[in-house]
């Protein structure tokens, strides 16, 4: 069965602080792994998909990487407007997306 | 372009009622998809239609009917609604949108909740 867990559920950084979110996943035959940013009261808004391991995606403050089994979302010197719900999900064999089950961040001035 | 369009934004329902939630996209995609998300539980597939007139169960499709009514629209109702129904809902849509790779397009939402 496809999985998705996502780490940590919440987290609080100060302005400038890096720090990285964690995906990890299980599907059978991984067709692509995607980020989205959800902002409170709006629908997700993609931002990267991975399609193998070793791949790399880059926009902003975001970088997005990716192994076999897991992706991770690094935020370089994060900004307020970073403040969001972040998701991961994956399609496999199935061509259905599994999504995990976010993680809130909160970037404090 | 639009994107993707849900109607509507808010609804009260009562438990018994029944209802249509309304989703339409203009970026001609073949695939169309409706989620609920719930607090703790993520994004729940409901149902979705890879293409006009074919319709299929997602992972919770119980209480719930689809229809594709053409390739813009698809809609999804709630014959009997039920407290467990309180949810945000969309609709999405996958297909190109002026980059080269394909994903998945989401609309705003609608905030449901049976009384």
């Amino acid at each position: 069965e496809d999985q998705v867990t996502q780490s940590p559920e919440a987290l609080r950084l100060q302005e400038g602080e890096s720090s990285s979110l964690n995906c990890s996943y299980t599907v059978s035959g991984l067709r692509g792994l995607f980020w989205y940013r959800q902002d409170p009261g709006k629908g997700p808004e993609f931002l990267f998909t991975l399609y193998s391991a070793g791949e790399e995606k880059e926009k902003e403050r975001l970088k997005a990487t990716l192994t076999k089994k897991e992706s991770f979302l690094h935020i370089t010197a994060p900004k307020p407007e970073d403040s969001a719900t972040y998701l991961c999900a994956v399609k496999g064999n199935t061509g259905k997306l599994i999504f995990g089950q976010g993680t809130t961040l909160q970037v404090k001035p | 372009n639009a994107g993707v369009t849900q109607t509507p934004k808010f609804q009260v329902l009562k438990t018994g009622q029944s209802m249509t939630l309304q989703c339409a996209q203009d970026m001609n995609h073949n695939s169309m998809y409706w989620y609920r998300q719930d607090p703790g539980m993520g994004l729940r597939l409901i149902y979705y239609s890879a293409s006009e007139g074919t319709t299929d169960k997602g992972e919770v499709p119980n209480g719930y009917n689809v229809s594709r009514l053409n390739k813009r629209e698809f809609s999804l109702r709630l014959e009997s609604a039920a407290p467990s129904q309180t949810s945000v809902y969309f609709c999405a849509s996958w297909g190109l949108a002026g980059r080269s790779y394909n994903e998945q397009f989401f609309g705003p939402g609608t905030r449901l909740t049976v009384l």
